[in-house]
């Protein structure tokens, strides 16, 4: 089962504002990475995090590894309407041969 | 043209046919993956595969089977659908740790 805690669950905020999400594990990951998924489409990678304490951004986005490798967050700076859609968290740890995900957050943009 | 490919897109069968969900992929990845989405869920995995002579259950494979027959094929069946199996189902390869999702195939079983 799912041993990634992503929070929140959901949230609706107005365009223009900032907004922030996070996962976090009991386990230590080597991996984090962050996904954006529109309705009916596959989950679309949004940053890749490799090493702790690592702070990537991308355009609006910002994505940090934490430096205890347990926890990770990310930022969306001036929320627009396309930003509307699934935002999942995934990690790999240890030697593990797959990826653990987290439940998503929903992210709702209102005018 | 995408790199990671899925047919169909969409499929409504009954209970107790056999279906079969492609993925095909440009990427060159050794590594692919087959999961299923449930609305309100994350992705659960089904299958995965590091090469051709190498597959493994996931979390979730009762019900399901796979072959692959290349490296940028993976196929996932199943046997005997039922309606718990309703579902969105994902294709994914894997490079340095990172994944590349499909599009997606929406499987409605009645």
């Amino acid at each position: 089962g799912q041993q990634l805690n992503q929070s929140p669950q959901s949230m609706f905020i107005q365009e223009g504002e900032d907004v922030s999400m996070n996962c976090t594990s009991s386990s230590i990951f080597n991996t984090w990475l962050w996904y954006k998924q529109e309705p009916g489409e596959g989950p679309v990678l949004l940053i890749a995090l490799y090493k702790a304490g690592e702070l990537t951004s991308n355009g609006r986005l910002t994505a940090q590894f934490g430096i205890t490798r347990k926890d990770s967050f990310l930022n969306i700076s001036a929320s627009i309407p396309s930003d509307v859609g699934i935002y999942f968290c995934a990690g790999q740890k240890g030697s593990a041969r797959q990826l653990t995900f987290g439940s998503g957050t929903q992210l709702t943009v209102l005018p | 043209d995408a790199d990671v490919t899925q047919t169909p897109r969409n499929r409504i069968t009954k209970t107790g046919k056999r279906i079969m969900l492609e993925c095909s992929q440009t990427k060159g990845h050794d590594r692919m993956y087959w999961y299923r989405q449930d609305p309100g869920l994350g992705l659960q995995l089904i299958y995965y595969s590091f090469d051709v002579k190498d597959i493994n259950k996931g979390e979730i494979s009762d019900g399901y089977s796979v072959s692959r027959q290349a490296q940028a094929k993976f196929s996932l069946s199943l046997e005997s659908a039922i309606p718990n199996q309703t579902a969105l189902y994902f294709c994914a390869t894997q490079e340095r740790n990172t994944q590349y999702f499909g599009p997606g195939t929406r499987l409605t079983v009645l």
